[in-house]
């Protein structure tokens, strides 16, 4: 069965500081994965997602991930922290079925964004 | 294009009192999910429709749980008893039915049961 750990339910950075949110994923075959943000009183957005192609993976609003596969890593990073950054951020895993997708997500990570 | 619509947003119920929720796919989306999102937590899938026909309902508690998604397009989950335990976020989501990893989601229905 296909999981994901997030590292951290809570993390506060700086306006202008380095984010980092960590996930670590369990998968006996090559995986998908993903990392969505959800804003309050708002539905899951995807940000980004590594299906196999480049192992750094760019996605919207300047966040990237880079999977690891030695280090069953997929770390979410964006180098300078927005406000409008703040949020819960889901990590997620899924595997090639052939069919639609289904995702397992992870426990969620906080961000908060200070001043 | 529309998005996922949810309805309703907010539902406060009594206990042992029924509940649906409504969900409208983006349209040409053959594939409907629900989940279920506790406080604190990531969503959990409760049931997979591709077209009409639910392919995985494992997670879905049966003795109180059910859904339908008539035609293919719309789908309601109910709930009937409700129980203190079932306050949480039920989401709706949809994809095209393409392994892309994609699914789009509505804004949510947060049920409180008192």
């Amino acid at each position: 069965a296909q999981s994901v750990t997030q590292l951290g339910s809570h993390v506060s950075v700086s306006e202008g500081a380095l984010v980092l949110l960590r996930c670590n994923y369990s998968s006996s075959v090559p995986p998908y994965l993903f990392w969505y943000v959800q804003y309050p009183n708002q539905g899951l957005q995807l940000l980004l997602k590594y299906t196999s192609a480049a192992t750094l993976v760019k996605g919207i609003n300047g966040f990237e991930a880079e999977f690891k596969k030695s280090e069953t890593s997929f770390h979410l990073t964006k180098p300078s922290a927005h406000m409008s950054d703040a949020a819960e951020y889901f990590c997620a895993v899924s595997h090639a079925t052939g069919t639609a997708s289904k995702l397992t997500f992870g426990t969620g990570t906080r961000l908060q964004v200070t001043l | 294009e529309a998005g996922v619509v949810q309805s309703p947003r907010y539902k406060i119920i009594e206990k042992k009192q029924p509940v649906a929720f409504w969900c409208n796919p983006i349209s040409g989306h053959n594939t409907l999910y629900w989940y279920l999102q506790n406080l604190g937590q990531g969503p959990e899938l409760l049931i997979r429709y591709e077209n009409e026909e639910a392919v995985d309902d494992s997670q879905l508690p049966k003795d109180r749980f059910s859904a339908e998604r008539l035609k293919g397009v719309d789908s309601t989950l109910k709930i009937q008893p409700a129980e203190l335990g079932d306050s949480a976020v039920y989401l709706c989501a949809s994809s095209s039915g393409l392994f892309s990893g994609e699914l789009f989601f509505g804004e949510g229905s947060r049920l409180t049961v008192l």
